[in-house]
């Protein structure tokens, strides 16, 4: 398996454009979780998936945030409009929910600058 | 709820020396525990992993071992070598498989 991709690994934007991340589990897995990693935040969780149903998304910062999963091999996270304190490393992991002890698979995260 | 606790970083030790990062939890029920690393532009990866008490989990010269009574998980490594240096982070599972991941420490390995 390829493991966890994500797109673009880099992105910069201009403040105020719409930017789209996007991920593709681990197949067979069931669970899909968006963080954000900043060096003043550390690392948030902002929302997870599970059978493609948002479980929690309690740690979406504002409504200028969603998250979408259509199907089990693709998901989407959408800041619009973007403002530079957006600016940080997003990471998609998967993992087979039930499983407590197999944790995550991290994907090399998307760079993200919004200036 | 569920928590995690581990030492302040950054710790700057020399190549060859003894490494190690102390992690506590606060959990209900019986949480398996996890150390993930994250090397320089990359994302988390599984270090190693211990689903019960008294579980010692190794992997590439580290390991952690489950403590019930003291609820924590602290990470060891003998002989740390300049690619060790990282970030690593503690975290525990709940019964659905969620995670809650702990700040993470910076270790810095000098020549």
């Amino acid at each position: 398996d390829a493991g966890v991709i994500q797109s673009p690994r880099h992105e910069v934007t201009e403040m105020g454009q719409e930017v789209t991340l996007r991920c593709k589990p681990i197949s067979g897995h069931n669970s899909l979780f968006w963080y954000r990693q900043t060096m003043m935040r550390g690392l948030e969780l902002l929302i997870y998936f599970n059978n493609n149903v948002p479980i929690d998304d309690s740690g979406m910062p504002e409504d200028r945030f969603s998250a979408k999963m259509p199907n089990a091999s693709f998901s989407t996270l959408k800041i619009q409009p973007s403002e530079p304190r957006d600016s940080a490393v997003y990471f998609c992991a998967s993992s087979l929910r039930g499983t407590g002890g197999e944790g995550y698979t991290f994907g090399s995260g998307t760079r993200l600058t919004v200036v | 709820g569920n928590s995690v606790t581990q030492m302040e970083g950054p710790v700057t030790l020399s190549e060859e020396a003894f490494l190690t990062i102390n992690c506590t939890y606060t959990a209900t029920g019986y949480p398996s525990l996890f150390w993930y690393v994250q090397y320089p532009g990359e994302g988390l990866q599984l270090l190693l992993k211990a689903t019960k008490a008294d579980d010692k989990g190794s992997n590439k010269g580290f390991e952690a071992t489950y403590r019930k009574e003291t609820t924590s998980f602290h990470l060891e490594k003998g002989s740390v070598q300049v690619s060790d240096s990282a970030v690593y982070f503690c975290a525990l599972s709940d019964s659905w498989g969620k995670l809650q991941f702990g700040a993470g420490t910076q270790v810095v390995v000098t020549p």
